[in-house]
């Protein structure tokens, strides 16, 4: 069975705080991928990286950083140097076999106050 | 472009009502996808298609139908809406048939249908 846990159900931070949002996943799969949305007040649900088991690294962009752990099953997102526009839910996503089916963690809600 | 509109914006329906939830793509992707945003819960997998003419059924299908009579649309039908039925309706398509490409299999959102039953 596959499942997604976001144990952050919500998070406030001031500005300028980094702040890390915890995604841990569950999986027989060896092959599958990794994702992290932002849900913005307006409410739509923006792509914000994608991320297959082979590949480890870590990725940087800009301020957001992606920390890949396959020995903990995590994909931990940090954003550096917070902005009150970075204020929304964040969402962790597992996507495994073949039908793109989409495992989503219940989201953390990220404060970020000026 | 456009990407995925999705129609209604909101909606409110009495119960016992029929709706169709309208999902439209310009992406030309082969697959899309239903699911329902609920608090506490994140997004859950109504319906998804693979490729036009085929449909399957997610985490929480029951009370929802679909059809995808073409690449581009994937119309999501309540029969007999139900209160529990309240919730966001999130749109989603993706490309399967990128090979391994950075976006394959990357779901793209639609800007979602707030949904009322009374």
């Amino acid at each position: 069975a596959q499942k997604v846990t976001q144990a952050q159900t919500e998070i406030s931070v001031v500005e300028k705080e980094d702040v890390t949002l915890d995604c841990v996943y569950e999986t027989r799969d060896t092959t599958y991928y990794l994702f992290w949305y932002k849900q913005p007040p307006s409410g739509e649900l923006v792509f914000l990286i994608r991320r297959n088991s082979f590949d480890e690294q870590n990725e940087i962009s800009g301020r957001y950083s992606w920390n890949f752990q396959k020995s903990t099953s995590s994909f931990n997102f940090t954003i550096t140097a917070s902005q009150v526009v970075d204020s929304a839910v964040y969402f962790c996503a597992l996507s495994v076999g073949n039908f793109n089916k989409f495992y989503f963690g219940s989201g953390t809600k990220l404060n970020v106050k000026p | 472009t456009a990407g995925i509109t999705q129609a209604p914006t909101s909606q409110i329906l009495a119960a016992g009502r029929s709706m169709t939830l309208r999902c439209t793509q310009d992406m030309r992707h082969n697959a899309m996808y239903w699911y329902r945003q609920d608090l506490g819960l994140g997004l859950r997998l109504i319906h998804y298609s693979n490729t036009a003419g085929t449909t399957g059924k997610g985490e929480v299908p029951d009370g929802y139908s679909v059809s995808r009579a073409n690449t581009d649309d994937f119309p999501l039908t309540l029969a007999s809406a139900v209160p529990s039925q309240t919730s966001v309706y999130f749109c989603a398509s993706s490309d399967s048939r990128l090979a391994g490409g950075p976006n394959t299999d990357t779901q793209y959102f639609g800007p979602g249908t707030r949904l009322t039953v009374l």
